[in-house]
This record gives structure tokens, C-alpha cells and sequence, in this order.
């Protein structure tokens, strides 16, 4: 399985700060996603890439920017971030399209 | 556009007992992977158990089987011989097989059942 580490764990900001959550994964799986988890709604994706090259937008990508640094590094951005945006972030990576994805730990953002 | 329903928010066995949890999807497409994640209070989400849509065998692991309807668009999953371990929000998703336009194949969520286990 992959080894799909989120980085930080647990985050506390405020209002309008600059974040960003980052993920890797050891395993050179080349599709990775990033999603949120709010309460009663599920996991929905905000964005997904195929490869360095292939970005592409989730059901709820508005104030939030991706990085593929590398095949293994996916990172996510909050610009200015709003209480709204509180929730748990979970990055994931697949080996092709009709692989399971395998999640990280997930990062608790909380925006005060 | 596709969507998974899960009807049950909460639901609870009693420890040894069989439970099932309840899933629905809505698609036009003929071909796609249904998917069980398992999310415990640690928060890790954990791949119970996968169904291809062309395979009519139901797909088991362990103590964990699901009843594929497709026809009525059902995906259960029958957890024997429940365990304290049980104890999470179950997740139900949905993948087309197709890269096309929007959806280039990505998971779809229910909204999660909690399954509560009692000793």
C-alpha cells in the first residue's frame, strides 16, 4: 500500500492567513487528490492530478490553489483563509484509474 | 451527474450480531467500481471492500460482504459477526470507469453511515 503522508497533522489559524497543507507519498503513484471532510457532507474533491503536468479542478476548487512539486509532493493552498474553509483535508493517490486510492492521515484545519 | 445515497446516518449491532449498512447510487454509465471505506475515531480512512460493476459475483473480505443490485442501483454492506473494531462512520463511493469530462473517474462520496457497536 502507499505511504501517503500529510503534513501538519492539526492546524489552528486565522482569518485571512496564507496555508498550505502538503502531502507525500513514497510509492510513485502518479494520480493524486486532495479532499474535504466536513460534518453530515461526505468527502468531496477540491482538486486531482494525473501526472506533474495535469491539474485539474474538484467540485470545490473556489479558494483553494494547487502545487504538484513533484510526482510524489501534491500540495493545497488556502490564499486567504475563512472560518468556512474549517474542516478535515485528506490527500490521496492511486496507481490508475481502476485502483482503490489510498488516503493519508488527514490534517485538521481549524480557522478561527 | 453521479450520487451516492446513504440513507442511514446512525446505525448499531450488538457485538456478534450481522448489520448492514444501506447504499444507493444514481448513473447513466454501464461501467464503474463501488467502494466501502471504513473511518475510525482515528480518522484514517481505510478501504473496506471494492465491486466492479461487470462482475455479478458479490465481493467478500473476511466478514465483510456486499449485495450489488445493479439493476436497482443497491450496494449493501452485511458486516458479520460484528466487533468492537467495527466500531466508525462507514463510507460508501462511487467511480465511473470512464476518463471523460468532469468526472475523469474520481470518487464520488455518500455522506457516511456511523456505525455504533454494543458489548
Amino acid at each position: 500500500d502507499a505511504d501517503v503522508t500529510q503534513t501538519p497533522r492539526n492546524r489552528i489559524t486565522k482569518t485571512g492567513k496564507r496555508i498550505m497543507l502538503e502531502c507525500s507519498q513514497t510509492k510513485g503513484h502518479d494520480r493524486m487528490y486532495w479532499y474535504r471532510q466536513d460534518p453530515g457532507l461526505g468527502l468531496r474533491l477540491i482538486y486531482y492530478s494525473f501526472d506533474v503536468k495535469d491539474i485539474n479542478k474538484g467540485e470545490i476548487s473556489d479558494g483553494y490553489s494547487v502545487s504538484r512539486q513533484a510526482q510524489a509532493k501534491f500540495s493545497l493552498s488556502l490564499e486567504s483563509a475563512i472560518p468556512n474553509q474549517t474542516a478535515l483535508y485528506f490527500c490521496a493517490t492511486a496507481t490508475g484509474d481502476n485502483q482503490p486510492q489510498h488516503f493519508g492521515d488527514g490534517t485538521r484545519l481549524s480557522i478561527l | 451527474a453521479q450520487t451516492v445515497t446513504q440513507s442511514q446516518p446512525e446505525m448499531s449491532v450488538q457485538e456478534a450480531e450481522t448489520v448492514t449498512l444501506s447504499c444507493t447510487y444514481d448513473t447513466s454509465e454501464s461501467d464503474y467500481y463501488l467502494f466501502w471505506y471504513k473511518q475510525p475515531p482515528s480518522r484514517q480512512m481505510i478501504l473496506v471492500i471494492r465491486q466492479e460493476a461487470y462482475k455479478q459475483q458479490n465481493a467478500t473480505e473476511n466478514r465483510f460482504s456486499v449485495n450489488f443490485q445493479k439493476a436497482a442501483k443497491s450496494f449493501s454492506l452485511k458486516i458479520s459477526d460484528s466487533q468492537l473494531g467495527d466500531a466508525a462512520m462507514y463510507f460508501c463511493a462511487y467511480r465511473s470507469a470512464y476518463r471523460y469530462g468532469g468526472s475523469q473517474g474520481n470518487l464520488i462520496f455518500g455522506k457516511g453511515t456511523k456505525l455504533s457497536v454494543k458489548p
